[in-house]
């Protein structure tokens, strides 16, 4: 059972437009990670958000959680084709080991 | 260093047959984990191992289905009775503990039951 809604589900923009994709609970989560996942690849993990509110930069990657920790969205900036791939949201289980994901937002940057 | 391997990275098979995979997790971790990954759709959870045993299995969908880590490394999933719908990428994860909030995943071995 997939608890974490994203959206869009896919998503086709040209280099150099901004974009922000979006992760969304009706639970409320103790932590959320965001990944990216590439084509014949597994996810590698691109942050992890704990406290309400939190905003971290990652060069053009800027990932908010909601002050209520049940949404969180990723806002790129000037997209790259370099970008292109499957971002995921996952929010950890109890102890931490537990993944669950989101059904991922399908990114294609266009050159 | 080496990252999570997984073999083979395809597999094709017949409707029935028993498959075996294969996963070598970056060494030194000590947490394991299988997920499946359906088109379209996130990974799943499948089973968590801590060393040598599985700590949680909830997550394999019914008696065909069986992992080990006989030595606390390398890990093999093995899938009785093949059905069509067990058609999916399967991802292998490691990390350092399993209160470790960084997964390293492999780049998954995609089986196809025809």
């Amino acid at each position: 059972t997939q608890l974490l809604e994203q959206s869009p589900q896919f998503l086709s923009i040209q280099e150099g437009e901004n974009l922000t994709v979006y992760c969304n609970s009706s639970s409320v989560f103790s932590s959320l990670q965001w990944y990216r996942q590439e084509p014949g690849e597994g996810p590698v993990l691109l942050v992890t958000v704990v406290t309400g509110g939190e905003v971290k930069k990652l060069k053009r990657l800027t990932f908010q959680f909601g002050d209520a920790r049940k949404d969180s969205s990723l806002h790129i900036t000037a997209a790259q084709p370099g970008d292109t791939g499957l971002y995921l949201c996952a929010r950890l289980g109890g102890s931490n080991y537990k993944l669950t994901f989101g059904k991922g937002t399908l990114l294609t940057v266009n050159p | 260093g080496a990252g999570v391997s997984q073999t083979p990275s395809n597999k094709v098979t017949e409707k029935g047959k028993y498959v075996e995979l294969r996963c070598d997790p970056i060494s030194g971790h000590t947490a394991l984990y299988w997920y499946r990954q359906s088109l379209g759709q996130g990974p799943e959870f499948l089973i968590y191992f801590q060393g040598t045993g599985a700590a949680d299995d909830s997550g394999l969908p019914n008696d065909r289905f069986f992992a080990v880590r006989p030595e606390g490394s390398v890990s093999t999933l093995k899938i009785q009775r093949t059905e069509r719908g067990d058609s999916a990428v399967y991802l292998c994860a490691s990390s350092l503990t399993a209160f470790s909030d960084t997964q390293y995943f492999g780049p998954g071995t995609r089986l196809t039951v025809l």
